[in-house]
């Protein structure tokens, strides 16, 4: 079936500028969490969704970042007044459910460029 | 942290040789997974280990998982050039969000 789908692929915007990045997860995944991948480095988790639970916000960056997600579906992060230090790529990733053992499955990211 | 911490950081082998990389983490878990990321592309996972499970293999994997130490190897045996990539390893805890290492980079020569 479809894997998670995330758009754009890439990204350039101009600093100060808002950007919107879309995740679409594998349909019947409760849970679905965003993490930031700068050059050469690992995943730095940014905001975890479970439900129709409260989301974890705990690992965005600064106010300028914010996620939403309606009940079990397509999710948007928001980064306002872009910076360089935002240059990444941003992952998506969904699992079936809140268990401690379920795997992620990962779209293939949005690379993000400010100028 | 819960981070797990991938060694070594980079890997050259020769197509046919095995690779051997090891995670090491510093908290209690309840589980370990392995993920692959190929260049430009999203994670992959491979196995995932649980805290009272000491081995697993899924084809040429091989996890081994040592609670005492705190550590974790993925044996891959006989490799083949397109097993080329990053290798993560993801610490779960007492949440269910897995942190992720900085990962090893694997090359294998054709």
């Amino acid at each position: 079936g479809a894997g998670v789908s995330q758009s754009p692929s890439n990204k350039v915007t101009e600093k100060g500028k808002d950007v919107e990045l879309r995740c679409d997860p594998i349909s019947g995944h409760t849970a679905l969490y965003w993490y930031r991948q700068r050059l050469g480095q690992g995943l730095e988790f940014l905001i975890y969704f479970q439900g129709n639970s409260a989301p974890d916000k705990s690992g965005l960056p600064s106010d300028r970042f914010s996620a939403e997600r309606t009940g079990e579906s397509v999710s948007t992060l928001t980064i306002q007044r872009t910076q360089q230090e935002d240059s990444a790529v941003y992952l998506c990733a969904s699992s079936p459910g809140s268990s401690y053992n379920s795997p992620l499955h990962f779209g293939n990211g949005t690379r993000l460029t400010v100028t | 942290s819960q981070q797990g911490e991938e060694d070594p950081q980079a890997l050259s082998i020769q197509e046919g040789e095995n690779a051997t990389m090891n995670c090491s983490y510093k908290t209690s878990i309840n589980n370990l997974q392995w993920y692959r990321q190929n260049s430009g592309r999203g994670l992959v996972h491979l196995i995932l280990i649980r805290s009272n499970e000491r081995e697993k293999h899924s084809g040429r994997l091989r996890v081994t998982l040592d609670t005492s130490k705190k550590s974790s190897s993925l044996l891959i045996t006989a490799s083949r050039a397109a097993d080329t990539a990053s290798y993560f390893c993801a610490i779960s805890g007492g949440s269910y969000i897995p942190t992720f290492g900085r990962g090893t980079s694997l090359i294998v020569h054709p």
